[in-house]
């Protein structure tokens, strides 16, 4: 069984520009959600995709968006990337909703993220 | 809204000694889990126990044990006999019965000297 894989490990952008993170689901799940962990924090959901389409959204501003492809695997946009944006962002994927394991959710390693 | 909360931001233990972390949750809903990562150095969250709000046993395996309260909404880890391996940050987290969206804590880094 092939767990979670993200890519890239590491990436330094600047401010103002644009980033794309990419992620691998698990064998078999069909649902990927992405956080955000800022240095000392808690991950924060920012939201997930089902189906290819999003199903379901933290509280993050629109220049944050995502996409799901057939393989279930996913990507995360950023655009106009700010200090702040800098972060773990993490990938967890899980089965479809309303399956009994729908919220074991199994996380990748993580893409961590510097913003200058 | 769900909000959970570790009071406790690190810890420092000797090995083998037993170590307790708190954590305590908010929600309105009747029916929601709980969750208990482990974060190591490398990043990756590892997942160590899913409970459901109605089912208060608690529950042992191996060193870990957990202690579900509904009366008191709290869902405390205990490792017992500390190990080195153990260092990490450790999460809470809560999600709403039928959803899977994760509300985490602030996390407890547990460090566990020789």
């Amino acid at each position: 069984e092939t767990g979670v894989t993200q890519s890239p490990t590491h990436l330094i952008k600047t401010r103002g520009q644009q980033v794309t993170l990419r992620c691998s689901s698990q064998s078999g799940h069909n649902t990927v959600s992405w956080y955000q962990q800022a240095l000392g924090q808690g991950p924060q959901f920012i939201f997930q995709y089902y189906r290819e389409e999003e199903n379901g959204r933290g509280n993050f501003p629109p220049r944050f968006s995502g996409l799901q492809f057939p393989n279930y695997s996913s990507e995360l946009n950023v655009n106009a990337l700010e200090l702040d944006d800098s972060a773990l962002y993490l990938c967890a994927s899980s089965p479809a909703p309303g399956l009994a394991d729908y919220n074991e959710q199994f996380f990748g390693p993580g893409t961590r993220l510097t913003v200058l | 809204a769900q909000k959970v909360t570790q009071a406790q931001t690190e810890i420092s233990v000797v090995e083998k000694e037993d170590v307790t972390l708190d954590c305590v949750y908010e929600t309105r809903d009747t029916t929601y889990y709980l969750f208990w990562y482990k974060q190591p150095p490398s990043g990756e969250l590892v997942f160590l126990i899913r409970r459901n709000s109605f089912d208060e046993q608690n529950e042992i395996s191996g060193r870990y044990s957990w202690n579900f309260q509904k009366s008191t909404s709290s869902f405390n880890f205990t490792i017992t006999a500390s190990q080195v391996v153990d260092s990490a940050v450790y999460f809470c987290a809560l999600s709403r019965g039928g959803g899977n969206k994760l509300t985490f804590g602030t996390g407890t880094q547990l460090k566990v000297e020789l």
